[in-house]
């Protein structure tokens, strides 16, 4: 029972280009979202969040989209860089569960030249 | 000040023996989460503690795991009898309060069970 879901398991971008990952989740508990981005033999790194009440968060090239009706957000980057390249999770906090968080399996980002 | 440490970065079981992995959290920090993350798989949370306490261990598997947080010294996660299915990339995240959205991760402890 997968909370939530990031459909698509790799995405390929030119550079200069806007990034849109895509994220949805079916608990309607859920109060807090989070991206992290993740380099191979790293641990995540926060990039951006976004609570419930809001719509759309802002910082630098990152901005993220939350429409609650759809159970969906999205990560925009623009323009993308060669350093985006990386793989990008979802998380959810809240959902009356357990007290960590609930990631998406993740999206692997290339950035083409 | 140095960010979450996890050692060893990897470590190798055979079928059948323990493995212990530590977490160092951030300087200030008493709370640590535990997550696991298998192969083509997202991070699942295993284990949530604060100082000498477990608050929430509901996505630990039954048996072979546990993880203390003793008031002195780095969190312990302890697998024992080791099985092929416990190979995985374990993170170690540390918040400075209960809000796990707060947290920072280690670059994590990859197991490889042989």
């Amino acid at each position: 029972d997968q909370q939530v879901k990031q459909n698509s398991p790799s995405l390929s971008v030119q550079e200069g280009r806007i990034s849109i990952l895509n994220c949805d989740y079916t608990n309607s508990m859920f109060d807090y979202f989070l991206w992290y981005k993740k380099y191979p033999a790293e641990g995540p790194t926060f990039l951006i969040s976004i609570s419930s009440i809001k719509d759309k968060n802002e910082d630098g090239r990152f901005t993220v989209f939350l429409n609650k009706s759809a159970k969906h957000l999205s990560l925009h980057i623009v323009p993308s860089q060669p350093g985006d390249s990386a793989v990008y999770f979802c998380a959810a906090s809240g959902g009356g569960g357990a007290d960590g968080l609930t990631f998406g399996k993740g999206t692997h980002l290339i950035i083409q030249p | 000040n140095a960010g979450v440490m996890q050692n060893p970065r990897h470590l190798v079981r055979r079928r059948g023996q323990e493995a212990r992995l530590r977490c160092s959290p951030m300087k200030g920090h008493s709370h640590v989460y535990w997550y696991r993350q298998l192969p083509e798989e997202g991070l699942k949370f295993m284990v949530y503690l604060q100082k000498e306490n477990i608050i929430d261990e509901s996505g630990m598997p039954k048996e072979r795991f546990s993880a203390e947080f003793p008031k002195e010294g780095p969190s312990i996660l302890r697998i024992q009898q080791v099985v092929r299915g416990d190979s995985a990339a374990y993170f170690c995240a540390s918040s400075p309060s209960f809000k796990n959205t707060e947290a920072f991760f280690g670059q994590g402890t990859r197991l490889t069970v042989v």
